[in-house]
């Protein structure tokens, strides 16, 4: 069974910085790209960062490129998300999401929820 | 960057009925395009890729098409387990791989 399953949200000041991680299981982790989807409270979906099946390709929303940094580490089948300079508009249930063999998303984990305030 | 205009941002129909939504692309993208079903407090759900190809599991009574850069997903009968907001997302080559901004589907 496939499994994603984030970790690392918080509450963190503007300007503070966060880790997310996502544990993935149940599939061959590197031969999947993989990418982080934010949900702002009451919001829609917004693509964050997606990066490659083996990480040599990332890419970024402009909303957060310069300050957040996509990587994985296939040995450990982990994806992760670098979060520096936070805003508040950067609060958000984070997702990580598998791509199927394409960048659109077949699983989805649950979700991490970062808070960015004072 | 190509935009993602989905339509309409709500709608209200009664429990049988055949219920459309269009996404829009501002420029072409092939058939690049996913669509995603989210319930209350739940998380996304894939139900369709390639603008047609209907997801593993998902009923039968779902189904996209394609006109040129204009996308529909249709469910034919709506069930009350339908209640949800989708969304529409592109995925072509070039990111960002953008959604659209989402349908709240209700029961009237």
């Amino acid at each position: 069974e496939v499994q994603v399953l984030e970790s690392g949200g918080g509450l963190v000041q503007p300007g503070g910085s966060l880790r997310l991680s996502c544990a993935a299981s149940g599939f061959t982790f590197n031969i999947y790209g993989m990418s982080w989807v934010r949900q702002a409270p009451g919001k829609g979906l917004e693509w964050v960062s997606g990066i490659s099946d083996s990480g040599a390709s990332t890419y970024y929303a402009d909303s957060v490129k310069g300050r957040f940094t996509i990587s994985r580490d296939n040995s450990k089948n982990t994806l992760y998300l670098q979060m520096n300079s936070l805003r508040a508009e950067d609060t958000a249930l984070y997702y990580c999401a598998k791509a199927g063999n394409a960048y659109y998303f077949d699983y989805w984990g649950q979700g991490t929820l970062v808070t960015v305030s004072s | 960057d190509i935009q993602m205009t989905q339509s309409p941002s709500s709608l209200s129909a009664s429990v049988g009925d055949r219920v459309t939504i269009t996404c829009r692309a501002s420029q072409g993208i092939s058939n690049y395009l996913a669509w995603y079903q989210q319930k209350p407090g739940k998380v996304p759900k894939l139900l369709i890729y390639a603008a047609s190809t209907l997801q593993s599991g998902v009923p039968s009574r779902f189904s996209g098409s394609e006109s040129g850069t204009d996308f529909t997903l249709t469910i034919s009968s709506l069930q009350p387990e339908d209640v949800a907001t989708y969304y529409c997302q592109k995925y072509n080559s070039a990111p960002p791989w953008t959604f659209g901004q989402g349908t709240k589907v209700e029961i009237k």
